[in-house]
């Protein structure tokens, strides 16, 4: 049983396209995060959510829209994708990260989904 | 804001020997610190956490760390290095709604 699980575990597709990253876990948590990881390998923090709210939107550009329909899941929609978009995206999840405590705030990953924008 | 420094963006080691991995940490309250490891095309996985019930913290794997409040350091230790200990490894801390994570130490283990 997979945890947090993404699909797909790849995509390429060209420069203008939209393109959708499905997320969902089945750990009964209630934060939900997107990260995107670069070529460098840094990881940042993309998109925070609580029980279906959006709490962090880290200086996203509005192409990128993430959204959870239930607290389990929490999808990433990108529009007019750009070069600059190629990046490993992660999906993860928290206990509950707004309560604090390390068992609380302790994220569970996915395996990435790597988008290449050609 | 908290954050986290990892020291050294690749590390080197022999099979057998000592495995440390630096990372240090500014916050102005008490951290939630985390080791994660990430294998080649894979997600990442929690080796350990800091815990404020024992400053030593035992992993997974034999890794272990030990959070300093005077030096503000968390670094991750393993006593012998085995080759499948090859991997990615970043420091994080918790920040509301997120984690903050290092730049990543890629650790390599030469036979």
């Amino acid at each position: 049983d997979t945890a947090v699980s993404q699909t797909p575990k790849y995509l390429v597709t060209q420069m203008g396209n939209d393109k959708s990253i499905k997320c969902e876990q089945n750990l009964g948590h209630d934060t939900m995060y997107w990260y995107k990881q670069d070529s460098k390998k840094f990881l940042k923090i993309m998109f925070s959510y609580n029980n279906k709210e959006l709490i962090i939107n880290e200086t996203v550009p509005n192409r990128f829209s993430p959204k959870s329909p239930d607290k389990a899941h929490l999808n990433l929609h990108i529009n007019s994708l750009e070069l600059g978009d190629s990046a490993v995206y992660f999906c993860a999840s928290s206990p509950a990260a707004f309560k604090g405590g390390e068992i609380n705030t302790e994220a569970f990953f996915g395996q990435g989904t790597r988008l290449t924008v050609v | 804001a908290q954050s986290v420094t990892q020291l050294g963006s690749h590390v080197s080691v022999s099979e057998g020997a000592l495995v440390l991995l630096r990372c240090n940490y500014s916050s102005s309250v008490p951290p939630y610190l985390f080791w994660y490891v990430q294998y080649p095309n894979q997600g990442l996985q929690l080796l350990l956490k800091y815990t404020s019930a024992a400053t030593l913290v035992k992993g997974i794997n034999g890794f272990e760390a030990e959070f300093k409040k005077s030096e503000t350091s968390f670094h991750l230790t393993k006593p012998s290095a085995h080759m499948s200990d090859a991997a990615e490894y970043f420091c994080a801390v918790f920040q509301p709604g997120k984690l903050i994570f290092g730049q990543g130490t890629t650790l390599q283990v030469k036979p």
